[in-house]
């Protein structure tokens, strides 16, 4: 079955770029769309955006001016950076897989079916 | 931005209750809507999505109901797996925001 995984650094200075990659295990990072979600310590999810392994991208535009999301396809891979980072980014961040193919073969967008376990960073100087 | 807000934020419940967790859009989104639970230092886990869809998986005693601006999220007998946060979620326009969370505690 699909796994993710969320890998990097879990302490960031203010001001620098947060930089997280997940990885893709046991399927193919073609043919879905995935997304990067945070979650502050005691807060809510929030949203943050998802890339199509073509490389289409969209973002929340709350954070839009600050993130990137890229692919690598050869290795089943997606990455999370997020710049000029504060104190209000530290969370839990987690990738999800998000949507799927209905019974005509359409993608239909909808809800994250598959979480990573989640990697908390932390800013701090 | 549509705005997701849940109702209550707290809830105290017995095993074997029935318990159901409301949320409501600030603007129609048909049936883009999706329930989630969390255990402290896991990863969401999706029960319901398309407002009234079970999961693969999902206990059938968890259920969804609604579409437009309304939506509510019921567990017909509460089991002691089940004392964990739930979110909802909505879908619009290649853009995703989830409600504030609802804790459902033991009584």
């Amino acid at each position: 079955q699909v796994q993710l995984q969320e890998s990097g650094p879990g302490l960031v200075k203010p001001s620098e770029t947060l930089s997280l990659t997940c990885t893709v295990s046991g399927g193919s990072i073609t043919s879905y769309y995935w997304s990067w979600i945070r979650q502050p310590p005691g807060k809510g999810l929030e949203w943050i955006g998802y890339i199509y392994y073509s490389g289409s991208t969209n973002y929340n535009p709350s954070l839009k001016s600050r993130v990137t999301i890229s692919v690598d396809t050869s290795k089943n891979q997606f990455s999370l950076k997020l710049s000029s980072v504060t104190a209000a980014d530290t969370a839990v961040y987690y990738c999800a897989r998000e949507g799927y193919y209905d019974s005509s073969g359409y993608y239909v967008h909808d809800a994250f079916d598959i979480w990573g376990q989640g990697t908390m960073v932390t800013v701090s100087s | 931005d549509i705005q997701m807000t849940q109702s209550p934020s707290t809830l105290s419940a017995s095993v074997g209750d029935r318990v159901t967790i409301t949320c409501r859009a600030s603007q129609s989104i048909s049936s883009w809507l999706a329930w989630y639970q969390q255990k402290p230092g896991k990863a969401p886990k999706l029960l319901i999505y398309k407002a009234s869809t079970l999961e693969s998986g999902v206990p059938s005693r968890f259920s969804g109901s609604g579409s437009g601006t309304e939506f509510t999220l019921t567990i017909s007998s509460l089991q002691p797996d089940d004392f964990a946060t739930y979110y909802c979620q909505q879908y619009n326009s290649y853009s995703w925001t989830f409600g504030q969370g609802t804790k459902v505690e033991i009584k």
